[in-house]
């Protein structure tokens, strides 16, 4: 069956403009989870959602990242006035529940100029 | 708060040799554990998992790995290396208390030499 996917593949944006990235998880999965992955950090956790339950947003790392889950599906992460830190790629995964094991997209791979 | 260490960064190994790329977790009641792996370009693909029960776990391509409580331990192993396993491998522990969100390690970047 289909795996995550994610869009874009690719994003190329100037210090201080916003940008959206978007995660389909895989068709029946309840919990998704965003991850970062950049060369001084490694892979981070960032935010997850399960269900029609808050998100736990305790990876954020400030205030100009946001994420919604919309109809318990598709995932967008937000940044806003993005800075040259936040170069990196962004992972999503999605698990069957919060106690399986997490399948992850190929990434956005996000360039700030 | 959980934490998890590959001491190795690089591994060079040839082919068809053993490999057993080392990883120590730290965490306070029984862990979720896993590797996966990472091909240039791709994201991560899920090897084997352990959650309970059998402390020896058999995952893809042949990999398999231990689970040791008393040493922290969740080293993964495969007998015989192909070229295709050069890739960076990434050991995590999943926080069962927290929705399962994974903490990685490092990574180990194998390379593999004809």
């Amino acid at each position: 069956g289909a795996g995550v996917s994610q869009s874009p593949s690719n994003k190329v944006t100037e210090k201080g403009k916003d940008v959206e990235l978007r995660c389909d998880p895989i068709s029946g999965h309840t919990a998704l989870y965003w991850y970062r992955q950049s060369l001084g950090q490694g892979l981070e956790f960032l935010i997850y959602f399960q269900g029609n339950s808050a998100p736990d947003k305790s990876g954020l790392p400030s205030d100009r990242f946001s994420a919604e889950r919309t109809g318990g599906s598709v995932s967008t992460l937000t940044i806003q006035r993005t800075q040259q830190e936040d170069s990196a790629v962004y992972l999503c995964a999605s698990s069957l529940t919060y106690t399986g094991s997490q399948y992850f997209g190929p990434g956005t791979r996000l360039l700030v100029l | 708060a959980q934490s998890v260490t590959q001491p190795d960064i690089h591994i060079t190994v040839s082919e068809g040799a053993s490999l057993e790329l080392r990883c120590n977790y730290s965490y306070g009641a029984t862990p979720y554990l896993f590797w996966y792996v990472q091909s240039p370009g791709q994201g991560l693909q899920l090897l084997l998992k352990y959650f309970s029960g059998d402390t020896l776990v058999q995952g893809i391509k042949g990999f398999e790995a231990e689970f040791k409580r008393s040493q922290s331990s969740f080293n993964l192993r495969k007998p015989s290396v192909h070229w295709s396993d050069a890739a960076e491998y990434f050991c995590a522990v999943g926080d069962n208390n927290a929705g399962n969100m994974l903490t990685f390690g490092g990574g180990t970047r194998l390379m593999v030499k004809p």
